[in-house]
């Protein structure tokens, strides 16, 4: 079983929308914190932002890359996560990858990832 | 400009010893960085190998070693094999509830 899929990737054009999700089995989401991370084709991998639980007030952080432009929420009630991005670029064309902080800093499990394409 | 280094490639022959680093372009690489490591081969999904610096992950192979050298954070992999030729990407908590990867190295196996 794996332990987080992601879907929503796909097509769309410059300065629009799209809106990933992040579904988990498998272990308690509910008290894990979650990040998203991205990658760029032949490129590195770059962190974007994570959440916090319920306990810390589902507090979000980001990259200053995506900073006002990405927003990171959950549905404890459904194990999801989510990823809506904004005013998309091209250069935000990657494969996008959510991961559990298993803490200590350790991002133990990955979903296998979804591309989004920002082309017109 | 990238903050956090690697070097972008790395060589070893099998069953040799290589160190990949992880630095700052300003300043010094400490445990407070937390560093993680995580292994990449193309198309597939990174895999963590080591976390909190030195900490070897669940099922990791104890060839594989965290430390920190000098100002950098390193990632040692004593007796390479074949099958570790792969990209490897350092982690570091930066505070403010952020991180940064680096930008990768590239391990060749021959």
């Amino acid at each position: 079983e794996v332990p987080l899929v992601e879907s929503g990737g796909g097509l769309v054009q410059p300065g629009g929308s799209l809106k990933l999700s992040c579904a988990a089995s498998g272990f308690i989401f509910s008290g894990s914190y979650l990040h998203w991370v991205r990658q760029a084709s032949g490129k590195g991998l770059e962190w974007l932002g994570r959440i916090r639980n319920k306990d810390y007030h589902y507090a979000t952080h980001y990259a200053a890359s995506v900073q006002g432009r990405f927003t990171i929420s959950r549905d404890d009630s459904t194990n999801t996560a989510y990823l809506q991005m904004n005013s998309l670029k091209t250069e935000d064309t990657a494969v996008y990858y959510c991961t559990r902080d298993g803490g200590n800093h350790q991002f133990d499990y990955w979903g296998h990832g979804a591309l989004v394409t920002v082309s017109s | 400009q990238t903050v956090v280094t690697q070097g972008p490639s790395s060589s070893v022959s099998p069953g040799g010893t290589v160190t990949l680093t992880c630095g700052l372009r300003s300043g010094s690489v400490s445990t407070s960085y937390f560093a993680s490591w995580y292994q990449q081969t193309p198309g597939q999904t990174p895999r963590t190998l080591i976390y909190n610096t030195d900490t070897r992950s669940s099922g990791v192979p104890d060839r594989f070693s965290g430390s920190i050298l000098g100002n950098k954070a390193a990632l040692t992999i004593t007796g390479a094999q074949a099958e570790d030729e792969s990209d490897y990407y350092c982690l570091l908590y930066m505070g403010s509830d952020t991180w940064m990867f680096g930008g990768g190295t590239k391990l060749t196996v021959l």
